[in-house]
């Protein structure tokens, strides 16, 4: 079955760094889009990054770029989201989602892993 | 970048009751990249519906949506009790995504 199984977050000081790993299994990742959305504590939904099948396309919003890097490893069917600098309103649940096809609309999620950013 | 305003952001019916949500975009957003999700505490999102109008595999036909150019809406015919949770809509247009700020359904 389709899966994805998120990795690597955890306690972080400010102004530290970490990647984030999303796993995949059940589906041809190498034909996929896929994102990173992020979710802080009882907040809505805010969208980080997306790389194209091939991982030759990226994209972030205006207020994240420079510090967040998107990429992917086709042959070890993975994703990866590495963020510099970080600061204490990343602290969030980020998801990593497959973008379904020709929509541009996020139909499989994985669980999510938890960042706290804090001294 | 396109920001997408839902409204209202609560919403209080009883099971039985229709629930009509509201999703109003900054700039027009092609009928073809909107998107609605649902989501319950603990739980990541799950696609309710795609290109304004499509259910997701395996989304009951009581979720519709329907909109165009700036103002977009899912419209929940029969609510059942499994239906209260928070709803986001989501849009892509000029290599960026957005998210709506989410519209809670609560039991009345």
């Amino acid at each position: 079955q389709v899966q994805l199984v998120e990795s690597g977050g955890g306690l972080v000081k400010p102004g530290g760094s970490l990647t984030l790993s999303c796993a995949t299994s059940g589906f041809s990742f190498s034909d996929y889009y896929m994102g990173w959305i992020r979710q802080a504590p009882g907040k809505g939904l805010e969208w980080v990054s997306y790389i194209s099948s091939a991982g030759s396309d990226k994209s972030y919003p205006d207020s994240l770029r420079g510090r967040f890097t998107i990429s992917r490893d086709n042959a070890k069917n993975s994703l990866y989201l590495q963020v510099d600098s970080l600061r204490v309103d990343d602290t969030a649940v980020y998801y990593c989602a497959r973008d379904g096809g020709n929509y541009w609309a996020f139909d499989i999620w994985g669980q999510g892993t938890a960042v706290t950013v804090s001294s | 970048e396109i920001v997408l305003t839902q409204s209202p952001g609560t919403l209080s019916l009883s099971p039985g009751e229709r629930a009509t949500l509201s999703c109003r975009a900054s700039q027009t957003v092609s009928s073809t990249y909107l998107a609605w999700y649902q989501q319950k505490p603990g739980q990541p999102p799950r696609l309710l519906i795609y290109s304004t109008s499509t259910r997701a595999t395996g989304i009951p036909d009581r979720f519709s949506g329907s909109g165009s150019g700036t103002d977009f809406t899912l419209t929940i015919s029969r609510l059942e009790p499994e239906d209260f949770a928070v709803y986001y809509c989501q849009q892509y247009g000029n290599s960026r995504h957005s998210f709506g700020q989410g519209t809670k359904m609560e039991i009345k």
